[in-house]
């Protein structure tokens, strides 16, 4: 059964700390990896999408990475607007529906 | 339109009536979905619609639920005797035809069934 994992589900940082949150996956044919950035009250913005392993995207502060079970995305010196919900979602072709699944996402807090 | 439009931003209704939810995709994307955010948990897909295709119903969580797209854009996501657990946010994106460059997600209309 395909699968997305995102840990920590919370993650508390100071200005300027950096860090990773992580994105398990288990899924037959992956054709694509998505980061959205989910504020409240509001629909998950896109991100990022990588298509394979080794690929890596960056913006701003952010680095998404991807290998071939997990994706990382990293934040560099985060910022107090930084903090949202961040989802991973796969993209996997095949059967009767193409679409995204998604993990639960990791609650971030940037505190100044 | 320039991006994915819903209505009503919010919905509070009473156990038992039936709702209404509306969703208007980005004009040329031929794809849309409907999913459902409840607090705590990831985004559940509910159902898909591509084109003049069949839509793909698998995710609805019950009878009670039903969609349907009018001339390939607006999409309404129809909930029959809403009980207490079909609160939630319900989130509707678009995408052009494969989905694999992602989807562009409204900012969803949270219902509350009180």
């Amino acid at each position: 059964e395909d699968q997305v994992t995102q840990s920590p589900e919370a993650l508390r940082l100071q200005e300027g700390e950096s860090s990773s949150l992580n994105c398990s996956y288990t899924v037959s044919g992956l054709r694509g990896l998505f980061w959205y950035r989910q504020d409240p009250g509001k629909g998950p913005e896109f991100l990022f999408t990588l298509y394979s392993a080794g690929e890596e995207k960056e913006k701003e502060r952010l680095k998404a990475t991807l290998t071939k079970k997990e994706s990382f995305l990293h934040i560099t010196a985060p910022k107090p607007e930084d903090s949202a919900t961040y989802l991973c979602a796969v993209y996997r072709r095949g059967g009767a529906t193409n679409k995204l699944i998604f993990g639960t996402g990791t609650l971030l807090a940037v505190q100044p | 339109g320039a991006g994915v439009s819903q209505s009503p931003s919010n919905k509070v209704t009473e156990k038992g009536k039936d709702v209404e939810l509306r969703c208007d995709p980005i004009s040329g994307h031929t794809a849309l979905y409907w999913y459902r955010q409840s607090l705590g948990q990831g985004l559940e897909f509910l159902i898909y619609f591509q084109g003049n295709s069949a839509p793909d119903k698998s995710g609805l969580p019950s009878d009670r639920f039903s969609a349907e797209r009018t001339g390939g854009s607006v999409s309404t996501l129809t909930i029959q005797r809403t009980q207490q657990e079909d609160s939630a946010v319900y989130l509707c994106a678009s995408s052009l035809a494969s989905g694999s460059y992602g989807y562009t997600f409204g900012s969803g209309t949270r219902l509350t069934v009180v």
